[in-house]
């Protein structure tokens, strides 16, 4: 089965500070790992994904995100906080085919000027 | 290239009533899934329909239904409303066919339903 996990429904970080936004993940296969980004009155939005090449994965906006199977982690990050980043993060995983994702359950970010 | 179109943005309904929601995928996709979002549970996978067949369902009631068309427009179907039924339903295309996944789901502004 899979499953993802955010740690931390709400995190604020000043302008200009480092962002991390925390994602744990259970699957039983080799996982396809993503990070979308919805922002208010808005359907998600791809912000990068994981699918078994590279563990360190870029993305757009400045985001980033390492795949660690040691820790079953794939933590988002952004080295310098914007204002327009201040949005609801989701980390989603899916199975090795079709289009069935199970998402987490967010991490809203604030940005504090 | 228009982008994922679901109606209606906005709808009301009581307990008891059905409600039939509306998704136009991008032109050319021919994967469509719906998921429904709450505050508390995040989304969660309703069902997946690829060339007019389900391929994947989520675990929710035999209320939540959906279909796909030829044109792979799509729609679903809730029944017998409880007002556990309020949510953003979103509607997501994808160019995949079957393989591997690439995550390049396209979301619609979803349709906003309350029950009272």
């Amino acid at each position: 089965a899979q499953s993802v996990t955010q740690l931390g429904s709400h995190v604020s970080v000043s302008e200009g500070a480092l962002v991390l936004l925390r994602c744990n993940y259970s699957s039983s296969v080799p996982p396809y790992l993503f990070w979308y980004v919805q922002y208010p009155n808005q359907g998600l939005q791809l912000l990068l994904k994981y699918t078994s090449a590279a563990t360190l994965v870029k993305g757009i906006n400045g985001f980033e995100a390492e795949f660690k199977k040691s820790e079953t982690s794939f933590h988002l990050t952004k080295p310098s906080a914007h204002m327009s980043d201040a949005a609801e993060y989701f980390c989603a995983v899916t199975k090795n085919t079709g289009n069935q994702f199970y998402f987490g359950t967010g991490t809203s970010l604030t940005v504090i000027p | 290239k228009a982008g994922v179109t679901q109606t209606p943005r906005y709808l009301i309904k009581t307990r008891g009533q059905q409600v039939t929601l509306s998704c136009s995928p991008i032109s050319g996709h021919r994967s469509v899934s719906w998921y429904q979002q709450t505050p508390g549970q995040g989304l969660q996978f309703l069902f997946e329909y690829f060339s007019e067949t389900q391929r994947n369902k989520g675990n929710f009631p035999g209320r939540f239904s959906g279909r796909q068309f030829s044109n792979s427009r799509s729609e679903m179907n809730v029944s017998t409303l409880e007002l556990g039924d309020s949510a953003l339903y979103l509607c997501a295309s994808s160019p995949l066919g079957g393989g591997p996944p690439t995550g390049e789901l396209f979301f619609g502004e979803g349709s906003r339903l309350t029950v009272l």
